[in-house]
């Protein structure tokens, strides 16, 4: 089965540190770009990274840049954010998720949409 | 990157159809067929409904389409069902390389 499992989260002060984990099954992680996405309590979605299967390449949203990292480990298969500086609207629950990939005879493309997600981990600035 | 424009709420009657709009910019909605929507019933993660404009991943019901004109992307649900009653979300590639989500939409079957 395909799946994410997403840990890490819990209570932290303002100014402080937290690492997310994201174990990744099922699949070729090694293959996939891989995000994190946040949703503050009671508010729409939020993307916050990303970064491709080698992890040569990585993009942020401008609210969380200098201050989180996202880094990937593709022998154990695992994504992480490292959170630092964390302000009050950090709080969320922070879930990862997985690029859609097709392949074809010829090769592998991968679409611009979140097609896995994990169950999600809650971080509490506070 | 602000994000893209979503109304707050829309509702239908089981049976009917409901479109929810999904407004952008050129650098985002308008400039690439790569907009996604996503389900989230309350307390869950979100599911991916459609890809690219108009694709269903498999196991989507065809009751759900999507289409885009400019800067704006629809997503449609026709034959309301109760079990629809969830939040929608529309994401966008941007201009950035990165990601834009919309605000959401809170669907209410009547």
């Amino acid at each position: 089965e395909v799946q994410l499992v997403e840990s890490g989260g819990g209570l932290v002060q303002p100014g402080g540190s937290l690492r997310l984990s994201c174990a990744a099954s099922g699949f070729t992680f090694r293959s996939y770009w891989m995000h994190w996405v946040r949703q503050a309590p009671g508010k729409g979605l939020e993307w916050v990274a990303r970064m491709n299967g080698d992890g040569s390449n990585t993009k942020y949203a401008d609210s969380v840049k200098g201050r989180l990292t996202i880094s990937r480990d593709n022998p154990k298969n695992t994504l992480y954010l490292q959170m630092n500086s964390l302000r009050a609207e950090d709080t969320a629950v922070y879930y990862c998720a997985r690029d859609l990939r097709f392949c074809r005879g010829t090769g592998c493309d991968t679409i611009d949409a979140f097609d896995i997600w994990g169950q999600g981990t809650m971080v509490t600035v506070s | 990157q602000s994000a893209l424009t979503q109304p707050p709420s829309v509702s239908g009657s089981p049976g009917q159809s409901v479109t929810i709009s999904c407004t952008g910019t050129s650098s985002d909605v308008g400039g690439y067929n790569r907009v996604s929507w996503y389900q989230q019933p309350p307390g869950t993660a979100p599911k991916l409904l459609i890809y690219d404009v108009t694709y269903r991943p498999s196991g989507v019901p065809d009751r759900f389409s999507g289409s885009k004109s400019g800067n704006t992307a629809s997503l449609t649900i026709s034959g309301l069902q109760a079990e629809d009653e969830a939040d929608y979300y529309c994401s966008s590639y941007t201009s950035a390389a990165t990601r834009v989500f919309g605000g959401g939409t809170k669907l209410t079957v009547l």
